[in-house]
């Protein structure tokens, strides 16, 4: 399978935990794009890369949130001190940039996350 | 700015009738509108794309849209609907690396 995946595909943490989720882009697509999904919403920007910089971070992304792509390949998303709030769906989604255009982007199956 | 409005939270249809996915969206420059669909437990896959060529736009599955500038609007369509069709829908509008999502309208199908 050559489409995005991401690890793991649900976690259940308790309140003040930490948790990490990683995605596995696209080989090759030099973006990458996490987004959060809460129940009966369509998916919310959180922020993207390009390679190895991360060029955009939305107003939802507190400093409780930290993305990483340390060699432009896979990716991982941190949650510090987790709160209920941060129960959701988090997607993760890659494209190539290259041809010029409206780029397409790809996502993977997400990461449910409960906080109880 | 830019945003996108889906009109109707769920749709019903009976097997073998048409689907009619209703959306409406705004943007400050010419956008790029794509047709989403997501099945329980799976990804988002994407259905259809408009790229400012031509404005009906057919994509997998039997779905086609068509964009209408004049009403801003990309409605979904699908001639005979089939129970594999029963997923959530989403409108997206796009500029380069943004990407806006409506709320989604349920597809169910009833047999």
């Amino acid at each position: 399978d050559t489409g995005v995946s991401q690890d793991p595909r649900h976690k259940i943490t308790k309140r003040g935990q930490n948790v990490t989720f990683r995605c596995d882009p696209i080989s090759e697509h030099n973006r990458l794009y996490w987004y959060r999904q809460t129940l009966g919403q369509g998916p919310e920007f959180l922020t993207y890369f390009q390679n190895e910089a991360q060029l955009e971070k939305s107003r939802l992304l507190s400093d409780r949130f930290s993305a990483e792509r340390p060699k432009g390949s896979f990716s991982t998303l941190e949650i510090q001190r987790t709160e209920q709030g941060d129960s959701a769906m988090y997607l993760c989604a890659s494209s190539f940039t290259g041809t010029g255009g409206q780029e397409t982007q790809y996502f993977g199956p997400g990461t449910r996350l409960l906080v109880l | 700015a830019q945003s996108v409005t889906q009109l109707d939270s769920h749709v019903s249809v009976s097997e073998g009738t048409p689907v009619l996915l209703r959306c409406n969206y705004s943007s400050s420059y010419s956008p790029s509108l794509f047709w989403y669909v997501q099945h329980p437990n799976k990804g988002l896959q994407l259905l259809l794309k408009y790229t400012s060529a031509a404005t009906l736009v057919k994509g997998i599955n039997g779905f086609e849209a068509e964009f209408k500038k004049s009403e801003t609007s990309f409605h979904l369509t699908k001639p005979s609907a089939h129970m594999s069709d029963a997923a959530e829908y989403f409108c997206v509008v796009g500029l380069f690396e943004k990407l806006t999502f409506g709320t989604g309208t349920r597809l169910t199908i009833i047999p």
